[in-house]
């Protein structure tokens, strides 16, 4: 069974830098085909994805917010990092970690983590 | 980025219902297209991956088709369970979610 939980502060600060952890069980992403993405998602609204690191090591970030976002992965600790510098109010959401499914060009996410909120204010 | 506009936005059904969510994308994406359904405090749920494949676990109910730029998800009767926002998304390139179908009780 596949499971992702995200950890990190709940609250930052704007022009902060915000670094989230997912801790995941249940897959190994050095296994091929195997990738972990983030999304976010403003109250009320839709999803937005926002990086995606692959069992390669090949990283994509969307590009309306590359020059702020930081993925990576370690292996041991079965877990995945994002960091996005320079933290503003319309930040605030729920960031959410999730298993890249499929093996060949197409992406999707299942399953994902349950999310945590975060609140960007001074 | 690849557009994808989902219609309608929101709409009012009864159990025992056809419902039909459709998503267009602002150019042709083959088949990379997916379905969510996200219910409140909850994460999104995979439903429908590569326009029509269903995920495993998902009630044969649902069922997705379409290509290119237009893209159906179908639920054939629906449930009490079944009321929720859906989301289309695009893999083509750059991932891009639809703006969401909120389906609610008549």
């Amino acid at each position: 069974q596949i499971t992702l939980k995200e950890s990190g502060p709940t609250l930052v600060k704007p022009t902060q830098t915000l670094t989230l952890t997912c801790t995941f069980s249940g897959f190994s992403v050095s296994n091929s085909g195997v990738g972990v993405g983030w999304i976010r998602q403003s109250p009320g609204k839709a999803p937005e994805w926002l990086a995606l690191i692959y069992w390669d090591d090949e990283k994509r970030y969307n590009p309306s917010l590359k020059t702020r976002l930081t993925i990576t992965k370690d292996m041991s600790k079965n877990q995945v990092v994002l960091t996005m510098t320079n933290m503003d109010p319309v930040d605030t959401g729920t960031y959410y970690c999730a298993h890249r499914g499929g093996s060949g060009p197409t992406d999707w996410f299942d399953p994902w983590g349950q999310g945590t909120l975060v609140t960007v204010s001074s | 980025d690849i557009q994808m506009t989902q219609s309608p936005s929101s709409l009012s059904a009864s159990v025992g219902d056809r419902v039909t969510i459709t998503c267009r994308a602002s150019r042709r994406i083959n088949n990379y297209v997916n379905w969510y359904q996200q219910k409140p405090g909850k994460a999104p749920k995979l439903l429908i991956y590569d326009a029509s494949t269903l995920q495993s676990g998902v009630p044969s109910r649902f069922s997705g088709s379409g290509s290119v730029t237009e893209f159906t998800l179908t639920i054939s009767s629906l449930q009490p369970e079944d009321f929720a926002t859906y989301y289309c998304q695009q893999s083509y390139n750059t991932l891009t979610f639809g703006g969401g179908t909120k389906v609610d009780i008549k």
